[in-house]
C-alpha cells in the first residue's frame, strides 16, 4: 500500500493553468479508471473535485479537469483563481480493494 | 442536506483504546458504504478502511490492520472505529467520509485524536 507519487507543489499566476500529476502502479492507477481528487483548504475538510479520472461533481468548476495515461493521471486547473489555492490530493481503488491517497500537492496562486 | 459528524476524539495514553462515531443524516445511509480516513499533523491523506453499505465487507490500511475495527449501526445512522492498542502514529485528525462507489464524495470535520502519554 505505497502511497501515490505527486509533486510537493506547484505554483501559477492568477489567470494561468497548472498541472498536478500522480503517480502510482499496474495495481492501483494503471488497472482502474477509478482516480479522485481532493482539494483541502488549511483547517477544512477535503471536498472531492474529479471523480472516475475525469468527472466533475455537481457544482464543481469546469476550470477542474482530469486525465489518466498509463499509471499516472493529472489534474488541471485552469484560469486559475487565488480560491484554487489549496492542497490536492488524488486517490485510487486498487486491486486489494483498498483506497491508496498520494502525498499531496500545495498550490500557491502567485 | 447530507451530513457526517464525528465525535469520540481525545487524548490517550499509549496501549489504550478509543472509538469513534459519525453520525450520518440527509441520505439513505444503509445504501452506501463509508470510509475513515485520517490526517497527522501537518501531513497529508491517509486511507483507514472501508466498510460495505450492508457491514459484510470491511477492508484495511495495513497500518491499522488487526488493531483499528469499523463496523456500522444502520438502524442508528452511524459509523464506527474501534482503535486498540494506540500508538503515537495514530495521532490525526479522524474524518468519515461516504463512499460514492469508486470516490469520497461527502466528508465530515473530522476528530481529533492525540496519544500520548
Amino acid at each position: 500500500q505505497s502511497a501515490l507519487t505527486q509533486p510537493a507543489s506547484v505554483s501559477g499566476s492568477p489567470g494561468q493553468s497548472i498541472t498536478i500529476s500522480c503517480t502510482g502502479t499496474s495495481s492501483d492507477v494503471g488497472r482502474y479508471n477509478y482516480v479522485s481528487w481532493y482539494q483541502q483548504h488549511p483547517g477544512k475538510a477535503p471536498k472531492l473535485m474529479i471523480y472516475d479520472v475525469s468527472n466533475r461533481p455537481s457544482g464543481v468548476s469546469n476550470r477542474f479537469s482530469g486525465s489518466k495515461s498509463g499509471n499516472t493521471a493529472s489534474l488541471t486547473v485552469s484560469g486559475l483563481q487565488a480560491e484554487d489555492e489549496a492542497d490536492y490530493y488524488c486517490s485510487s481503488y486498487t486491486s486489494s480493494s483498498t483506497r491508496v491517497f498520494g502525498g499531496g500537492t500545495k498550490l500557491t496562486v502567485l | 442536506q447530507v451530513q457526517l459528524v464525528e465525535s469520540g476524539g481525545g487524548v490517550v495514553q499509549p496501549g489504550r483504546s478509543l472509538r469513534l462515531s459519525c453520525a450520518a443524516s440527509g441520505f439513505t445511509f444503509s445504501s452506501d458504504g463509508l470510509h475513515w480516513v485520517r490526517q497527522a499533523p501537518g501531513k497529508g491523506l491517509e486511507w483507514v478502511a472501508v466498510i460495505s453499505y450492508d457491514g459484510s465487507s470491511k477492508y484495511y490500511a495495513d497500518s491499522v490492520k488487526g488493531r483499528f475495527t469499523i463496523s456500522r449501526d444502520n438502524s442508528k445512522n452511524t459509523l464506527f472505529l474501534q482503535m486498540n492498542s494506540l500508538i503515537s502514529e495514530d495521532t490525526a485528525v479522524y474524518y468519515c467520509a461516504k463512499d460514492g462507489f469508486t470516490s469520497m464524495d461527502v466528508w465530515g470535520q473530522g476528530t481529533t485524536v492525540t496519544v500520548s502519554s
